[in-house]
């Protein structure tokens, strides 16, 4: 079972509109990172979080802003958004970056629609 | 990251073993190989990782060449909640990124 949490889990939201996206995880991970997932398609890294500081920006588009408050929570922000955009968005933690056989660990998404 | 290649797609029949290969001809020393899977409209979930060695968990074993250059994931007895994406990713040891490919469908049948 999953200890990554999302919410919410469907999120509809129109192009104007201003929303968040949550995830929590209680393993003690100090790295968290964000997932885009088209439909039919792999998962495509977004962002990834150390020490609730951000280390890795895939080029993803400013109307995407994330957000590590703590060591437990990720949000991802949202603003202007395009119906493009509309797509399962996956949120994950490790321990350690760098640290030997790392496993990261899935929530179970939120399902984003832009209309 | 090295690259890895996959079938498209495999079918195994219900209580069979599923054997799902994966080509890494560019892995480098220090880079693991890992597999997870997606069931459909879930996050991917963790199966196994290997450096070297076989390994063997509770849900699958991990079969690595001795030169490293492919691998196969093992589901021994497969059940029609195995059918999903899966996915094999070679990662570097201080690797802080996961890249999938366009992974392997299986499709378990009865």
């Amino acid at each position: 079972d999953t200890e990554v949490t999302q919410t919410p889990k469907h999120l509809v939201m129109g192009m104007t509109n201003k929303k968040s996206l949550k995830c929590e995880q209680h393993m003690g991970h100090r790295a968290m990172y964000w997932y885009k997932q088209k439909a039919k398609k792999p998962p495509e890294l977004m962002f990834v979080y150390s020490y609730e500081k951000l280390s890795i920006n895939e080029s993803v588009p400013s109307r995407f802003s994330p957000e590590c408050p703590n060591s437990s929570l990720l949000n991802l922000h949202l603003h202007a958004l395009q119906p493009e955009d509309s797509a399962l968005y996956l949120c994950a933690s490790s321990q350690l970056l760098g640290l030997s056989g790392n496993t990261i660990y899935f929530g179970e998404g939120s399902w984003l629609t832009v209309v | 990251d090295a690259k890895t290649t996959q079938p498209t797609s495999m079918d195994c029949a219900e209580g069979r073993a599923a054997n799902l290969p994966c080509n890494h001809s560019t892995i480098s020393g220090n880079e693991y190989v890992y597999w997870y899977r997606q069931i459909h409209s879930q996050g991917p979930q963790y199966i196994i990782h290997g450096l070297k060695n076989n390994e063997t968990n509770e849900m699958a074993s991990l079969i690595i060449t001795e030169d490293r250059k492919s691998s196969t994931l093992i589901l021994p007895h497969a059940t029609l909640r195995d059918t999903a994406v899966y996915y094999c990713i070679v990662r570097a040891e201080y690797g802080n990124k996961l890249v999938f490919g366009a992974g392997t469908i299986l499709r378990v049948k009865s």
